[in-house]
């Protein structure tokens, strides 16, 4: 099934390690995101890729990056995790037409962080 | 601006009907949707609404849509303790944010026996 995959499912790392979070997709969308989301809050976007456009929000810390190399894969960096960065993380997909309509927005399982 | 407001918690009694409530604020919203996230787990998408109905109903699930007051609600009839989750609304963003969607702070619905 067509779908979106993060590993790992939970990741532990050390204070000021720097840790990096996969998700990958088969669902040839064009659009990826990925989100922060703490416990009992909303998701909060941190930044998405459009194709190979980086479109970073304005308030999400220089401590986190993302790359994607290719239309499948994407990458959250977090070059020195803090104890407040500790949450799951998600990573979404979407297709959006050349008509802005925005389709089949989905989500993975998630990442949940911890920091030691 | 974009905001999404919902209530925080919702108790409901199993087999009767749950009503979760978002208002929003663009009135030039397109699309509307309902996602529901189990704990642990990531978001699913319910169902979703374009800005040009007022209704639409799949199995279980009903959602209305009232542009006037700019109010979206989930109906889940005959609630099963399955059903306990945390229920988002969210809206498209338009603009600089056309590509992403703008969620609620989510409604937990639990099941009481």
């Amino acid at each position: 099934d067509a779908m979106v995959i993060q590993n790992p499912r939970y990741q532990v790392t050390q204070f000021g390690k720097p840790v990096t979070l996969s998700c990958s997709q088969t669902l040839n969308h064009n659009v990826m995101y990925w989100y922060q989301q703490k416990s009992s809050q909303a998701p909060k976007l941190l930044f998405h890729y459009y194709d190979k456009d980086f479109n970073n929000e304005a308030d999400t810390p220089d401590n986190f990056q993302s790359r994607r190399p290719n239309t499948s894969f994407c990458f959250l960096d977090i070059r020195s995790p803090g104890l407040g960065d500790a949450a799951m993380y998600l990573c979404a997909t979407s297709t959006q037409s050349s008509a802005g309509i925005l389709y089949g927005y989905t989500f993975g399982s998630g990442t949940r962080l911890t920091v030691v | 601006g974009e905001d999404v407001e919902q209530s925080l918690f919702l108790s409901v009694r199993e087999g009767d009907s749950s009503v979760i409530n978002c208002t929003y604020t663009d009135s030039s919203s397109t699309y509307l949707y309902w996602y529901k996230q189990e704990p642990g787990a990531g978001l699913q998408l319910l169902t979703y609404i374009f800005s040009n109905m007022d209704m639409k109903q799949d199995q279980r699930l009903t959602v209305l849509l009232n542009k006037k007051d700019k109010h979206l609600s989930l109906r889940i009839a005959d609630t099963q303790t399955g059903d306990s989750a945390i229920y988002f609304c969210a809206e498209k963003g338009k603009g600089s944010s056309a590509s992403k969607i703008i969620f609620g702070s989510g409604t937990r619905l639990s099941i009481r026996p």
